[in-house]
């Protein structure tokens, strides 16, 4: 059974960072790619970036491009998220998706992770 | 990028009813487009991809159309287990990844 296990909530103070991990078991790790999404509080979901492990290449959005930081660990099968400079306006639930391309090149978020709480609060 | 667009934005229905929710994307995006569902607390699960295909797992009476710009949701007889927050996804011109405002479904 694929799945993907977040590690647990954060609080931070604004302009500071957090790193968010995931976990992956059942799946080929480097056979996927994997992305990070975040929802705020009563909001939609909203694509930050994503990485394919074995070419250790991130993917950024736009909007995130200085601040976010995805990376991977083929050893421990872990994909991690870091965001900086901490706003309120970051406090969301961070979820890690696993990407599953079709043969014709469709993605789709077949696997979710629990979802960590980020809380930024002075 | 891409925008996604829905409607409606919520709805009321009952149980047994018949339910069909709409998504555009701002640009034609072939049969790129994913639907998921999200229950209050908990991450989205994917229901359908390429527009129409049906997610392993995920009840027949959920299904998708639609190409191009235009595309639907539709679930056949609403079941209890059925409330829940949809979200389409376009997956054709990537980054970024754009979802949909989602669609509240509830009594």
């Amino acid at each position: 059974q694929v799945q993907l296990v977040q590690s647990g909530a954060e609080v931070k103070k604004p302009g500071s960072s957090v790193k968010v991990s995931c976990k992956t078991s059942g799946t080929t790790f480097s056979s996927y790619a994997f992305s990070w999404v975040r929802q705020a509080p009563g909001q939609g979901l909203e694509w930050m970036g994503g990485i394919i492990p074995h070419y250790e290449t991130p993917n950024n959005a736009q909007k995130f491009q200085d601040r976010v930081t995805i990376t991977a660990d083929e050893y421990t099968s872990t994909v991690y998220m870091e965001l900086s400079s901490l706003r309120s306006e970051d406090t969301a639930v961070y979820y890690c998706a696993r990407e599953r391309r079709d043969d014709y090149g469709l993605d789709t978020f077949d696997i979710w992770g629990q979802g960590t709480m980020v809380i930024v609060s002075s | 990028d891409i925008q996604m667009t829905q409607s409606p934005s919520s709805l009321s229905a009952s149980v047994g009813d018949r339910v069909t929710i709409s998504c555009r994307a701002s640009q034609s995006i072939d049969n790129y487009l994913n639907w998921y569902q999200q229950k209050p607390g908990k991450a989205p699960k994917l229901l359908i991809y390429a527009a129409s295909s049906l997610e392993s797992g995920v009840p027949s009476r959920f299904s998708g159309s639609g190409s191009g710009t235009d595309f639907t949701l539709t679930i056949s007889s609403l079941q209890p287990e059925d409330f829940a927050t949809y979200y389409c996804q376009q997956s054709y011109s990537t980054p970024p990844f754009t979802f949909g405002p989602g669609t509240k479904v509830d009594i």
